[in-house]
C-alpha cells in the first residue's frame, strides 16, 4: 500500500527566499506524481504533474522533481511571494488510472 | 472552459439524515474521482469512474456510502443514515484519460463542505 509523506508540516518564510518542499513515497512503482496547493475554502489547485519516466518538471518559479529509486520528490519555489502561502499537497498516482494517495500537506507562509 | 464543479458548496444535516453530493465533472472528461478530507487528515480516496467501466469503490468506508454515475457526465455521491465522522470536505475530480497516455492529470473541483451534527 502506497504511503506519502510530506515535510515539513508548516514552513515560514520571508518573502523573496527559495525553498524545497519534501514529499517521499514508499512504493517505487509509481506511475504518476502530481503537486497541488489547496488555498482555505478552495478546492485543489494542479501545479506540476511528474511522468514515472520523467525527472522533472518546470512551471514558472516551480520546479519538481521525481527520484523512484529514493522514493523522493521536492517541490522547488524560486523567489517566494506571499501569493504562495497556500497549503502544498503531493500525490503519487500507482495504478494507470491514476489513484491518486496524497501526503498530509506543507503549509506555506510567506510573509512581507 | 468550465472546471469541476460542485453542489451544494455547503451541507449541515442531522445525525442519521441521507445526503447527496453532486460533481460536474469537465466536459469531455471520462474518468471521475472522488475524495474525502477530513480535518486534519489527508485527502482519501472513495471511487473511480472511467466511462461504461464497473466503477472502482476500494475506496468507500462502509455500505452507508455509494455513487452513481451516468455516462460520462454527473455523478451523485450519497450518504446514508450519516454520522458524525462523515464530516469532512468531499472534492471531486475529473481527467482526461485515453488509450495514448498512462499519465491522467487530475482537476479538482471546489468541494463540499459536509457537516453532521
Amino acid at each position: 500500500k502506497q504511503e506519502v509523506t510530506q515535510i515539513p508540516a508548516a514552513l515560514s518564510v520571508p518573502e523573496g527566499e527559495n525553498l524545497v518542499l519534501n514529499c517521499s513515497f514508499t512504493d517505487s512503482a509509481i506511475y504518476n506524481l502530481q503537486w497541488f496547493r489547496q488555498d482555505p475554502g478552495k478546492g485543489l489547485t494542479s501545479l506540476l504533474l511528474i511522468q514515472s519516466s520523467q525527472r522533472e518538471q518546470t512551471s514558472g518559479r516551480l520546479n519538481a522533481s521525481l527520484d523512484k529509486s529514493s522514493g523522493r520528490s521536492t517541490l522547488y519555489i524560486a523567489a517566494s511571494q506571499p501569493g504562495d502561502s497556500a497549503t502544498y499537497l503531493c500525490a503519487g498516482g500507482g495504478t494507470s488510472y491514476g489513484k491518486l494517495t496524497f501526503g498530509q500537506g506543507t503549509i506555506l507562509t510567506v510573509h512581507p | 472552459g468550465a472546471g469541476v464543479s460542485q453542489s451544494p458548496s455547503n451541507k449541515v444535516t442531522e445525525k442519521g439524515k441521507d445526503v447527496e453530493l453532486r460533481c460536474d465533472p469537465i466536459s469531455g472528461h471520462t474518468a471521475l474521482y472522488w475524495y474525502r478530507q477530513r480535518l486534519g487528515q489527508g485527502l482519501e480516496f472513495l471511487i473511480y469512474f472511467q466511462g461504461n467501466s464497473a466503477p472502482d469503490k476500494s475506496g468507500l468506508p462502509s455500505d452507508r456510502f455509494s455513487a452513481e454515475r451516468t455516462g460520462e457526465s454527473v455523478s451523485t455521491l450519497t450518504i446514508q443514515r450519516t454520522q458524525q465522522e462523515d464530516s469532512a470536505v468531499y472534492l471531486c475530480a475529473s481527467s482526461l484519460q485515453s488509450g495514448r497516455s498512462l499519465y491522467y492529470e487530475q482537476y479538482f473541483g471546489p468541494g463540499t463542505r459536509l457537516t453532521v451534527t
